[in-house]
């Protein structure tokens, strides 16, 4: 059983789409968050749930718009889609309550490609 | 604000050689640490992390990692590499915050990728 598991893997779109993103974890874990790995391997933060409430916010385009149905899902929404855009993009879970001394567990990743 | 500093994006050993991947790191709160392991065209694994007590931490595949204030530094090291280990490596930092806000908000290094050579 696949603990965190991102659909779709690979994702190659035109500049101007929408496009989604989903992620669902079997974990029983109450946070969620999607990193963004850009060409170079560097990760970031973009956002955070915390039982369906959103609790991290960094500083990305409103064209990106989680969404979490339940606990176990955070789906992610980009309008408009940029060249700049392009990335892999990571969904991971974690614990609450377990202090921030919790790792994160994380998907396998989608590689977004727009042309 | 939190910082990870990976020194070295590229660490070529030999087989059997000593690994040592170097993480420094800014935190104004003590951090808890983490080292997560990514093979090609996959997600990020961890490895080992240290939150508190023993600064010697011990992880997975014959790692470990000591965390030194005095340093501000995680190193990983393995006494012996082996061909498996090829793949890149990040160091991240998280903390506490008695807001409640940060929730396991990882701010990662920028990775190392190391190579074993035969």
């Amino acid at each position: 059983d696949t603990a965190v598991s991102q659909t779709p893997k690979y994702l190659v779109t035109q500049m101007g789409n929408d496009k989604s993103i989903k992620c669902e974890q079997n974990l029983g874990h109450d946070t969620m968050y999607w990193y963004k790995q850009d060409s170079k391997k560097f990760l970031k933060i973009m956002f955070s749930y915390n039982n369906k409430e959103l609790i991290i916010n960094e500083t990305v385009p409103n064209r990106f718009s989680p969404k979490s149905p339940d606990k176990a899902h955070l789906n992610l929404h980009i309008n408009s889609l940029e060249l700049g855009d392009s990335a892999v993009y990571f969904c991971a879970s974690s614990p609450r309550g377990a202090g921030m001394d919790t790792e994160a567990f994380f998907g396998q990743g989608t590689r977004l490609t727009v042309v | 604000a939190q910082s990870v500093t990976q020194l070295g994006s590229h660490v070529s050993v030999s087989e059997g050689a000593l690994v040592l991947l170097r993480c420094n790191y800014s935190s104004s709160v003590p951090p808890y640490l983490f080292w997560y392991v990514q093979y090609p065209n996959q997600g990020l694994q961890l490895l080992l992390k240290y939150t508190t007590g023993a600064t010697l931490v011990k992880g997975i595949n014959g790692f470990e990692a000591e965390f030194k204030k005095s340093e501000t530094s995680f190193h990983l090291t393995k006494p012996s590499a082996h061909m498996s280990d090829a793949a890149e490596y990040f160091c991240a930092v998280s903390y506490y915050n008695a807001g409640g806000t940060s929730y396991g908000k990882l701010t990662f290094g920028q990775g190392t990728i190391l190579t074993v050579h035969p």
